[in-house]
């Protein structure tokens, strides 16, 4: 059965520091989807990223990064000089068939 | 604008008093979803409809029925809540599957007393 573990239940850093949260997944299917979604303080799950099995190049979109290694079943996500507002709850997913499994999730919390 | 609808936003009831929250998405996404959220559990998927008239198990189905009549809408029912099912729960719907981004409700936290 599909798996992902987000084993940083809770991170706390300074402002302008990078920090990099950790996912490792379990699947048996050759085809399967990645995602990242935040949750920021007022609740709502906002959706990050989408990388398929097929597609390990890492992504850059502004102070974001995602490492994807299927070598290792993971596939990480870098905050480079965080900022107050990056304070959120974030989820790493698996999708494989038509259900979608979620990590526990790391509270992310950037002091000033 | 496009967005899926949740009501309630907060509902507490008591045990075995049936409820239904409602779920309403005006993106003409085929799949929609059920989410429940608890602490250091992350989300788990309730139920699942590919299309009109075609639902599925989730990993946390026991408990809850779903229903899907119509492409927009994607109700939850508890015929018959009980304390462990007080939760924070999530509809969400994508295009045309659960490998496309999930466009997520803003939530209903329930409590059953």
């Amino acid at each position: 059965a599909q798996k992902v573990t987000q084993a940083q239940t809770e991170i706390s850093v300074v402002e302008k520091e990078d920090v990099t949260l950790d996912c490792v997944y379990e699947t048996r299917d050759t085809t399967y989807y990645l995602f990242w979604y935040k949750q920021p303080p007022s609740g709502e799950l906002v959706f990050l990223i989408r990388r398929n099995s097929f597609d390990e190049q890492n992504e850059i979109s502004g102070r974001y990064s995602w490492n994807f290694q299927k070598s290792t079943s993971s596939f990480n996500f870098t905050i480079t000089a965080s900022q107050v507002v990056d304070s959120a709850v974030y989820f790493c997913a698996l999708s494989e068939s038509q259900k979608l499994v979620f990590g526990q999730g790391t509270r992310l919390t950037i002091n000033p | 604008e496009a967005q899926v609808t949740q009501n309630p936003r907060y509902l507490i009831t008591v045990t075995g008093k049936k409820l239904t929250v409602t779920c309403s998405q005006n993106m003409n996404h085929e799949y929609m979803s059920w989410y429940r959220q608890d602490p250091g559990l992350g989300l788990r998927q309730i139920y699942y409809s590919m299309n009109v008239e075609v639902t599925d198990k989730g990993d946390v189905p026991e408990g809850y029925k779903v229903s899907r009549k119509e492409k927009r809408n994607f109700p939850l029912i508890l015929e018959s809540p009980s304390p462990n099912q007080t939760s924070l729960y999530f509809c969400a719907s994508s295009i045309t599957g659960a490998n496309t981004e999930a466009f997520f409700g803003q939530g209903t936290r329930l409590t059953v007393v």
